[in-house]
């Protein structure tokens, strides 16, 4: 399995756009990108998967640049409620189930 | 929407006591997936289950065993429960989707080992 690389943490204020970046040098070709989202004390939630270019859903949008070796979760306008644990999971379906190993995730602080 | 039911969702044991936890996936889930999360922990996999067969495995010690049923529900079976077992215990399950790996999340069950 691909090893990801996060920052450790980051900070916002309401209404900014946040970016978290995820390497994943190692990253094959049939592996996809997921992100999830976990509050204290709940489990992860999903949030957006991705392959190749960019991917957008209603809360969330993924950049997967040409070599697949990093990729970026992107947030619009973050409130408080954002703040949470970020997860880059790579991982394929392989015939028996996916691979979904987490790493260190990303904790992003939202203050006023 | 049905959501994954994890049970109990609190849990008291002593040391050298024995806990089961259960995990009701969402219906036609064919997946389960076991986690371990310590305080200000990363979740860490302990194991998987595709179509009642082990399909993965993690860091799971030796005294844990799981298994998936024919109803395709999960059960964790913890021995010896050692003090450093106190964590959160979470089930995600996900479809046979070949290109989906979303997975979805149970509340979890709290163990604490005292």
């Amino acid at each position: 399995l691909a090893k990801t690389t996060q920052p450790i943490s980051m900070d916002s204020y309401e209404g900014q756009e946040v970016n978290i970046t995820c390497s994943h040098n190692n990253i094959a070709t049939n592996d996809y990108i997921t992100w999830y989202q976990q509050f204290p004390s709940q489990g992860p939630r999903f949030i957006i998967q991705g392959y190749k270019t960019k991917v957008t859903n209603e809360v969330a949008s993924l950049f997967i640049p040409a070599d697949r070796k990093s990729s970026t979760l992107s947030l619009p306008r973050v409130s408080l409620s954002d703040t949470a644990v970020y997860y880059c999971l790579v991982g394929r379906f392989t015939g028996g189930g996916n691979k979904l190993t987490f790493g260190t995730g990303t904790q992003l602080k939202v203050e006023l | 929407a049905a959501g994954v039911i994890q049970s109990p969702r609190h849990l008291i044991k002593e040391k050298r006591e024995t806990a089961t936890l259960k995990c009701y996936p969402i219906p036609r889930h064919d997946t389960v997936y076991w986690y371990q999360q310590g305080p200000g922990q990363d979740p860490q996999f302990l194991i998987s289950f595709y179509e009642k067969m082990q399909s993965d495995k993690g860091s799971i010690p030796d005294r844990f065993s799981a298994q998936q049923f024919s109803d395709y529900h999960s059960e964790l079976n913890m021995s010896s429960l050692e003090l450093g077992d106190s964590a959160l215990y979470f089930c995600a399950s996900s479809s046979p989707d070949a290109r989906n790996t979303e997975a979805f999340f149970g509340q979890g069950t709290r163990l604490t080992v005292v």
